[in-house]
């Protein structure tokens, strides 16, 4: 089985500011891809990363980095200086390697104030 | 490319009735998918397609039938709509031998049911 938690619900910055948000994956497996989509309020999804198990190299890139950590099963996004666009929901996303589909997380609602 | 497509944008159902969500990519991917997202949830996978001619359920299947005829298309067919199907669809297609590819989405079906 394979599940994803986002536990920050909803999550309120204001420009310029730093923002993590959080993703806590569990899976059984030892190969598996982790991925982060981005929704905009006009609604259609945009992929952002993917990365797999073996791979623990952070990634950044521009204002986004990705912090993956096995030790803790986790795979945080952090948005470096927010902007307004950042404004969206954010998905994480798992597929272990025994699994035919990806199983997303609940989602969390970014709002960056000007 | 127009990448995927998906028609109609919007539509209501009165309960009972039945309609086709239509999906189309033109990226030659061999993985499609449809997901439904409920108001404040991530993406729960209903049907996916491995290829021409295979498809398998995903985690929610119950009142949704799917075919695969060709590479482009992969058309949702709900049957006898009822209340619990009113969400927002997406489809998705990846390009893969395992799946693990990132999925581009269409813009997604709101769909109601009255």
């Amino acid at each position: 089985a394979q599940k994803v938690t986002q536990a920050q619900t909803e999550i309120s910055v204001v420009e310029k500011e730093d923002v993590t948000l959080d993703c806590v994956y569990e899976t059984r497996d030892t190969t598996y891809y982790l991925f982060w989509y981005k929704q905009p309020p006009s609604g259609e999804l945009v992929f952002l990363i993917r990365r797999n198990s073996f791979d623990e190299q952070n990634e950044i890139s521009g204002r986004y980095s990705w912090n993956f950590q096995k030790s803790t099963s986790s795979f945080n996004f952090t948005i470096t200086a927010s902007q307004v666009v950042d404004s969206a929901v954010y998905f994480c996303a798992l597929k272990s390697g025994s699994a035919r589909q990806l199983t997303f997380g609940s989602g969390t609602q970014l709002t960056v104030l000007p | 490319n127009a990448g995927v497509t998906q028609t109609p944008k919007f539509r209501i159902l009165k309960i009972g009735q039945s309609m086709t969500l239509q999906c189309t990519q033109d990226m030659n991917h061999n993985y499609m998918y449809w997901y439904r997202q409920d108001p404040g949830m991530g993406l729960k996978l209903i049907y996916y397609s491995v290829g021409a001619g295979i498809t398998d359920k995903g985690e929610v299947p119950n009142g949704y039938n799917v075919s695969r005829s060709t590479t482009e298309d992969f058309p949702l067919r709900l049957e006898l709509a009822a209340p619990s199907q009113t969400s927002v669809y997406f489809c998705a297609s990846s390009y893969s031998t395992s799946g693990v590819n990132e999925q581009f989405f269409g813009p997604g079906t709101r769909l109601t049911v009255l």
